[in-house]
């Protein structure tokens, strides 16, 4: 079946790196998505990768893409107060034509 | 400017009442789509629509229905056969390009008392 998993909540000091995992099902999945919900708002695209990749670097964002343990994962560096916000990860379900969204990794910032 | 409006942000109605909610783009994209989001549960999809005219059930459909009868505009109704209605409704759209990118409205937070 179609399932995207995430843990639920983060906690990272300000200034550290914010590691957000998440595993998915569906090996045909064309691209994988990160899409960031700051409070009360909708949810914008933070990043992409596309499948046939292991890493993507986008100035202090990296996504990681283990195929084999259909296994991704977010890092922010030098996380900041503004990266507080809901994480979701996104698979592309090719079958069905439809994005299928995890439940989101809270992150919250500490001083 | 372009973008994807979802009016109003907070609605309220009463128990056995239908409520639309209303969801317009001018990002001239074909595909639009209805999510649901409760605490903890990340975003279900309610119905979506690859064109006008069509649009297809996701996977939480049962007391919902919607109409594409324009590409800007996806109404969604929310009837009184929903049993639990009150949560935060997502509006998206996209172009179906190759990268599947989605583009959200702000939000209706609806609360059926």
């Amino acid at each position: 079946g179609e399932d995207v998993e995430q843990s639920l909540f983060l906690s990272v000091r300000e200034g550290d790196s914010s590691v957000i995992n998440c595993t998915y099902t569906d090996s045909s999945s064309t691209y994988l998505y990160w899409y960031k919900q700051e409070p009360g708002a909708g949810l914008q695209l933070l990043t992409y990768i596309f499948s046939n990749m292991d890493m993507k670097q986008d100035q202090r964002l990296t996504v990681l893409l283990n195929k084999k343990d259909k296994h991704l994962s977010l890092r922010i560096a030098d996380t900041q107060t503004g990266d507080s916000a809901i994480y979701f990860c996104a698979e592309e379900y090719s079958s069905a034509s439809k994005i299928i969204f995890g439940s989101g990794t809270r992150l919250s910032i500490r001083p | 400017d372009g973008g994807i409006t979802q009016s109003p942000k907070y609605l309220f109605r009463k128990e056995g009442q239908n409520v639309t909610l209303s969801c317009e783009q001018n990002l001239n994209h074909d595909a639009m789509y209805w999510y649901r989001q409760d605490p903890g549960q990340g975003l279900r999809l309610i119905y979506y629509s690859q064109i006008v005219n069509d649009f297809q059930k996701g996977d939480i459909a049962e007391g919902y229905s919607v109409s594409r009868e324009k590409k800007e505009s996806f109404p969604l109704t929310v009837t009184s056969a929903q049993k639990n209605p009150t949560a935060f409704y997502l509006c998206a759209s996209s172009s179906r390009l190759e990268v599947d990118e989605q583009f959200f409205g702000p939000g209706t937070r609806l609360t059926v008392l």
